[in-house]
């Protein structure tokens, strides 16, 4: 079975200090990860993906993630939070025995203080 | 930069009435999917399609539930008799393939419906 933990619902940062948003993944097979972006009234943005090539994935809009497999994480950095960071971010595993369905997390809402 | 559309951005229906939720996936994309998130919880995978035809499908996914591509650009979701429980906010998604190349199934989605049921 293949699931997704969030370790956080919500986190709140200041502007210009560092993110950290935490994801755990169970998966029997190997994993392709993926980190998307929701903001209000807006679509599921893809942020970055792990499809098992390079365990450091640097995506759009300054994040990165690193994969993880001895602790089974995916966790979401970037140096310096931007107000424009605010929003709902989803870890979500696919796994190639499932076929191409996606398995979401619950999210993490990000908070950014001016 | 391409992107899926759906119509509309809020649909209120009564218990027990049909709707149809509508999506415009990217072009050149291959595989289309329903997603629905209820409120406060996490977003779940209902049905995959390719190919004219369902391709996996989830629990959730009962006889209640159908898809269709009626033409080239449209692919629909519809629920034929609605319940309180299935308000949620509905997403759409595509990806370029499915399967093989993992380098192009990652899904791009919509912008959602929200459906209420009353």
């Amino acid at each position: 079975a293949q699931s997704v933990t969030q370790l956080d619902s919500h986190v709140s940062v200041s502007e210009g200090t560092p993110v950290l948003l935490r994801c755990n993944y169970s998966s029997s097979y190997s994993p392709s990860l993926f980190w998307y972006v929701q903001h209000p009234n807006k679509g599921l943005q893809l942020l970055l993906k792990y499809t098992s090539a390079a365990t450091l994935v640097k995506g759009i809009n300054g994040f990165e993630a690193e994969f993880k497999k001895s602790e089974t994480s995916f966790h979401l950095t970037k140096p310096s939070a931007h107000m424009s960071d605010a929003a709902e971010y989803f870890c979500v595993v696919r796994t190639d025995n499932t076929g191409n369905q996606f398995y979401f997390g619950t999210g993490t809402s990000l908070t950014v203080i001016p | 930069e391409p992107e899926v559309t759906q119509t509309p951005s809020h649909q209120v229906t009564q218990m027990g009435q049909e709707v149809i939720l509508r999506c415009v996936p990217i072009s050149n994309h291959l595989y289309f999917y329903w997603y629905r998130q209820i409120l406060g919880q996490k977003v779940e995978f209902l049905v995959s399609f390719y190919n004219n035809e369902i391709s996996e499908k989830s629990e959730i996914f009962d006889d209640q539930f159908s898809v269709e591509r009626p033409d080239g650009s449209n692919f629909t979701l519809k629920i034929r008799s609605t319940k309180l429980e299935d308000s949620a906010m509905y997403f759409c998604a595509s990806s370029e393939w499915g399967r093989g190349n993992q380098l192009l199934y990652e899904q791009y989605f919509g912008p959602g419906t929200r459906l209420t049921v009353t």
